[in-house]
């Protein structure tokens, strides 16, 4: 079975300013996909950036971007220029590829809150 | 495109009655699920399916029930409500590779008492 860790239970950055969250993750697997998740207040998870295991080059989308280091199974998030709606709670998420195609469920890790202060 | 229906969003049941969250896409995705999530706990797997007929269990399925009669629905039966059960469920679907990430719903806030 998988597990996921996230270390940081808050977090709190000052508006415009570069902020990291950690993940970890435990695994024997060597085909799968890791997430980040962002949940705001109205509770809506929304996808931030995916990063499949095969591929080296770390995943950037737009203001956020991954550290992903296989051998160390760590998946940090970093958020840059941080805004007020950047607050929310992050969720880290590791998911399993079968050999045939086909994915498991999503594991979960416990959650960062990080606030973002004006 | 809707994406993902959860009915309803807020829910009290009383300790030993039953209910049925619905859960509805409409992107003609195979694989559907349920989650609940808990304070401190993040996001725990209750049930799946990877297509019609095809249901599985997750990490947390003890006094829920599942079915998939179709592609597009994928509702979660609480069959006698528990306060342990007081949670918000999650319902989320992809293509059957995952790939992409799940589409989640907006949840549904379960309170028993």
């Amino acid at each position: 079975a998988q597990t996921v860790t996230q270390s940081q239970p808050e977090m709190s950055v000052q508006e415009a300013e570069t902020v990291t969250l950690s993940c970890t993750y435990d695994t024997s697997e060597n085909n799968y996909y890791l997430f980040w998740y962002k949940q705001p207040p109205s509770r809506q998870m929304i996808l931030v950036i995916r990063q499949e295991a095969y591929k080296q080059q770390n995943a950037t989308e737009n203001r956020f971007s991954v550290n992903f280091q296989k051998a160390a199974k760590s998946f940090s998030l970093k958020i840059s220029d941080s805004q007020l709606g950047d607050t929310a709670m992050y969720f880290c998420a590791f998911m399993k590829r079968h050999s045939g195609g086909g994915a498991d469920g999503l594991t979960f890790g416990k959650g960062t809150h990080l606030i973002i202060q004006p | 495109n809707a994406g993902v229906t959860q009915t309803p969003k807020f829910q009290v049941l009383k300790t030993g009655q039953s209910m049925t969250l619905q859960c509805a896409q409409d992107m003609n995705h195979e694989y559907m699920s349920w989650y609940r999530q808990d304070p401190g706990m993040g996001l725990r797997l209750i049930h799946y399916s990877v297509g019609a007929g095809i249901t599985d269990q997750g990490e947390v399925p003890n006094g829920y029930n599942v079915s998939r009669s179709t592609t597009e629905d994928f509702p979660l039966r609480l069959l006698s409500a528990a306060p342990s059960q007081t949670s918000v469920y999650f319902c989320a679907s992809s293509f059957l590779t995952g790939e992409n990430g799940y589409t989640f719903g907006s949840g549904t806030r379960l309170t028993v008492v």
